[in-house]
């Protein structure tokens, strides 16, 4: 039961342009939200998160967006660099459990 | 201030036997979580402990796996008869408080089953 999904398993973005990364969950229950960062043989690295009474919350050039509506959020990063080349996951919690809830990961390649 | 350290790194274990995962929190943390990674997959929750306790383990498999947190010492899983569908990596991540937003994770150990 995949209660937060990334439908795009991989994105191609030029450097300078912006990268949009998408992703959806089910559970209306869940009120936090993150992205983490992850390269191979690594694990993951929390990148940014945002509270569901938010609908926007920015960290340098990467911005997440929350609908909470289309239950939906994505993440902004501009302008993209090569090193941000690596797999995003988006994750979700709720107030009332310990568990992230874990996409399947976008694979970001960034092409100079 | 090392980070979270896991080991071993990779590990090749054979069809029925033991795989014992090593998971040392970050120094003044106290709740460790494990976390397992598919292929092609993200990562899937599987136990939350304290020093001493097990929180949750609603992730757990409910057989052959078993997880410990001691007093002293790291953070155990423990893989029980192995099979070839335990092949995945294996992640654990710990916080200071009971907090799983503020979790930081380890490398991982990628566990091989042959």
């Amino acid at each position: 039961d995949q209660q937060v999904k990334q439908n795009s398993p991989s994105l191609s973005v030029q450097e300078g342009r912006i990268s949009i990364l998408n992703c959806d969950y089910t559970n209306s229950m869940f009120d936090y939200f993150l992205w983490y960062k992850k390269y191979p043989a690594e694990g993951p690295t929390f990148l940014i998160s945002i509270s569901s009474i938010k609908d926007k919350n920015e960290d340098g050039r990467f911005t997440v967006f929350l609908n909470k509506s289309a239950k939906h959020l994505s993440l902004h990063i501009v302008p993209s660099q090569p090193g941000d080349s690596a797999v995003y996951f988006c994750a979700a919690n709720s107030n009332s459990g310990y568990a992230l809830n874990f996409g399947k990961g976008t694979s970001l390649l960034v092409t100079p | 201030n090392a980070g979270v350290m896991q080991n071993p790194r990779h590990l090749v274990r054979r069809r029925g036997q033991e795989a014992r995962l090593r998971c040392s929190p970050m120094k003044g943390h106290s709740h460790v979580y494990w976390y397992r990674q598919l292929p092609e997959e993200g990562l899937k929750f599987m136990v939350y402990l304290q020093k001493e306790n097990i929180i949750d383990e609603s992730g757990m498999p409910k057989e052959r796996f078993s997880a410990e947190f001691p007093k002293e010492g790291p953070s155990i899983l423990r893989i029980q008869q192995v099979v070839r569908g335990d092949s995945a990596a294996y992640f654990c991540a710990s916080s200071p408080l009971g907090l799983n937003t503020e979790a930081f994770f380890g490398q991982g150990t990628r566990l091989t089953v042959v």
